[in-house]
């Protein structure tokens, strides 16, 4: 069975320091990674992905974020937080085989301090 | 380019009511997927509709039906209401087969609070 595990359900830190948010999942075979971020009262935004390739992946707004395999995580990073990163971020996975299904972790809320 | 549309935004009803929430897909696609989103919590896979039909269910009661109509447009809804089906509910549209992206691309939800 497919799960994800985002440690930490809120995270905070400061303006321009950097923000990493940890997702960890458990899959039979090599997942679709996703990151998605979720605004007050608003549906979800994709951040990046990976499918194939290239384990590193950037995304917008100067997201970024590594598939381990071997650690079996896709970690989000960016090097300096702004006041207007503060939103949810949820991590997903999906299968090759059934790629229409999404299975997601429950959310990392952070907070950006001024 | 139209987004995923969905409708209502906010709803309240009251236990035992039924419910429709109404989703129009991003253009191009033809694939929709409801999700269940609790406060608190990520979304939750409800079904996916392809070609008019329920391709594949999570673990949701036979409440939870839905319809696709042949331009692709779906609803979604919920009989006898239960408190504990208060939630977002978010829909999602990806293309089939070779033209999927990998990404699913979601709708701003519809938020329902049951009484």
């Amino acid at each position: 069975a497919q799960s994800v595990t985002q440690l930490g359900s809120h995270v905070s830190v400061s303006e321009g320091a950097l923000v990493l948010l940890r997702c960890n999942y458990s899959s039979s075979v090599p997942p679709y990674l996703f990151w998605y971020v979720q605004y007050p009262n608003q549906g979800l935004q994709l951040l990046l992905k990976y499918t194939t390739g290239a384990t590193l992946v950037k995304g917008i707004n100067g997201f970024e974020a590594e598939f381990k395999k071997s650690e079996t995580s896709f970690h989000l990073t960016k090097p300096s937080a702004h006041m207007s990163d503060a939103a949810e971020y949820f991590c997903a996975v999906s299968l090759p085989y059934n790629f229409n299904k999404f299975y997601f972790g429950s959310g990392t809320k952070l907070n950006v301090k001024p | 380019d139209a987004g995923v549309t969905q409708s209502p935004t906010h709803l309240i009803k009251t236990r035992g009511q039924q419910v429709t929430l109404r989703c129009s897909p991003k253009s191009g696609h033809d694939t929709v997927s409801w999700y269940q989103q609790a406060l608190g919590q990520g979304p939750q896979f409800i079904f996916q509709y392809y070609e008019e039909e329920e391709r594949q269910r999570g673990n949701f009661p036979d409440r939870f039906s839905g319809h696709q109509f042949p331009n692709y447009s779906s609803e979604l809804n919920v009989n006898a209401l239960l408190l504990g089906d208060s939630a977002l509910y978010l829909c999602a549209s990806s293309s089939s087969g070779q033209l999927h992206t990998g990404e699913l691309f979601f709708g701003e939800g519809s938020r329902l609070t049951v009484l």
